[in-house]
This record gives structure tokens, sequence and C-alpha cells, in this order.
């Protein structure tokens, strides 16, 4: 059983669409991380989120955090294939990362 | 390139067998954590190392044990393998531990083994 549930599971859109993945816990974090994972890669850290509520953005990616901190939000504007890539949630406890499912992204051209 | 070194990149092996594999974490950083990435199990956090010394420890299975050596490279030993210890075998490196707020962690390109 996963600590944190993604959803969708797989996600295909055609380029210019907008995209939310969600990422869902009943357990508090200290902070939340997301990932982006390439095929044959590690992933590779986009942004941490630390205070409840909060809002980051990098570039067209719009990070949120519940106000719980038990949840969290990813949401792509203007998909582009470049984005293509499995989206990875994961929360910090106790020395620890757990990691979420992930959402598979495929963004057509 | 997160300059996390792993190798091999591939590894095939039979059951009942043993295995190393073996990370260069990136220079400076003293922590170094394993995971495990199956299709089934995601990506499972198995232990980290911090300057030599076990910090903390995840779903690692007693026939899998790790160290961290003095120049701060790790290796992580898989024994009597099986079928479904078959996965991606990511090491990851940080300047310090997991901490309350999240560390940065730089993962390495993987180790795939294939147990038959």
């Amino acid at each position: 059983t996963q600590l944190l549930e993604q959803s969708p599971q797989f996600l295909s859109i055609q380029e210019g669409e907008n995209l939310t993945v969600y990422c869902n816990s009943s357990s508090v974090f200290s902070s939340l991380q997301w990932y982006r994972q390439e095929p044959g890669e590690g992933p590779v850290l986009l942004v941490t989120v630390v205070t409840g509520g909060e809002v980051k953005k990098l570039k067209r990616l719009t990070f949120q955090f519940g106000d719980a901190r038990k949840d969290s939000s990813l949401h792509i504007t203007a998909a582009q294939p470049g984005d293509t890539g499995l989206y990875l949630c994961a929360g910090s406890n106790d020395y620890k990362l757990s990691f979420g499912a992930g959402t598979t992204v495929t963004v057509r051209a | 390139d997160s300059g996390v070194t792993q190798t091999p990149k591939h590894l095939i092996t039979a059951t009942g067998q043993r295995v190393t594999l073996r990370c260069s974490p990136r220079s400076g950083d003293l922590s170094v954590y394993w995971y495990q990435q199956s299709l089934d199990q995601g990506l499972q956090f198995l232990i980290q190392y911090y300057n030599g010394e076990e910090r903390a420890k995840g779903n690692i299975l007693e026939r899998f044990s790790a160290q961290q050596f003095p120049d701060l490279h790790s290796e992580l030993n898989l024994s009597s393998l099986e079928l479904g210890d078959s996965a991606l075998y990511f090491c990851a490196s940080s300047v310090g531990t997991q901490g309350r707020l999240g560390e940065t962690q730089y993962f390495g390109p993987g180790t795939r083994l294939l147990v038959l």
C-alpha cells in the first residue's frame, strides 16, 4: 500500500492542453517534493513545498501544497511534448522520502 | 547529468546468486540513499548512509545490505537473489540528511537488475 496516492495513473493529452496531477495521503508531511523521471534515467527534483497552502510556480508548472500538508497538486499549462515523463510526488517525514506510484504523462505533438 | 554515478548499468544474473551495486555520490555530498523501483511497487526507499554511518532504514530485505566507505562511495549487496528482486536500483545523494524540510536528492542513472 502506497503512503501517497497519485492520480490519474496515466494521462495522455494534446500539445497545448492543460493538465493536473494529484497527490493525496492520510499522513501529514513536513515537506513534499515533485520529481520528473524520463525513461532510462533517475528522477529529477522539480520543486519542494514546505508550508501548508503554499503555491510555487516554475514557468508553466504550478505546484500547490494542501493547507493540512497531506496533499498536493501539479498543474501544467499549455503542455509541450518535452513535458512527457513520469511525475512522482514524495513526502518527507522521519528522515525518509516516501514516493507515490507516479503519473505517466504523455503529451502528443 | 546529476553527478551521481552508478555501476554497472545493467546486470543479469541467476536466482540464488549475489551481486554488488556501486554508487559514487556527487562531490561534497555526505548522504547516500538506495531505492528500488519496480513496476508493481513503485520507488521504494531502502536505506540511507550519512558520512559512513547508517542513518535511516526503509523496506530493505534481510538478504540486502549496504555500506558507505571512507571515500563516501557506497555499495548495495543483494544476496540469495529471487526473481522478484528484478528491478531498477537507484542511488541518490544529498549534502546532508533528509531532515524536516526535505533535502534535494540527486539521483543516479540506476542499475537495471534482471534475475533469471
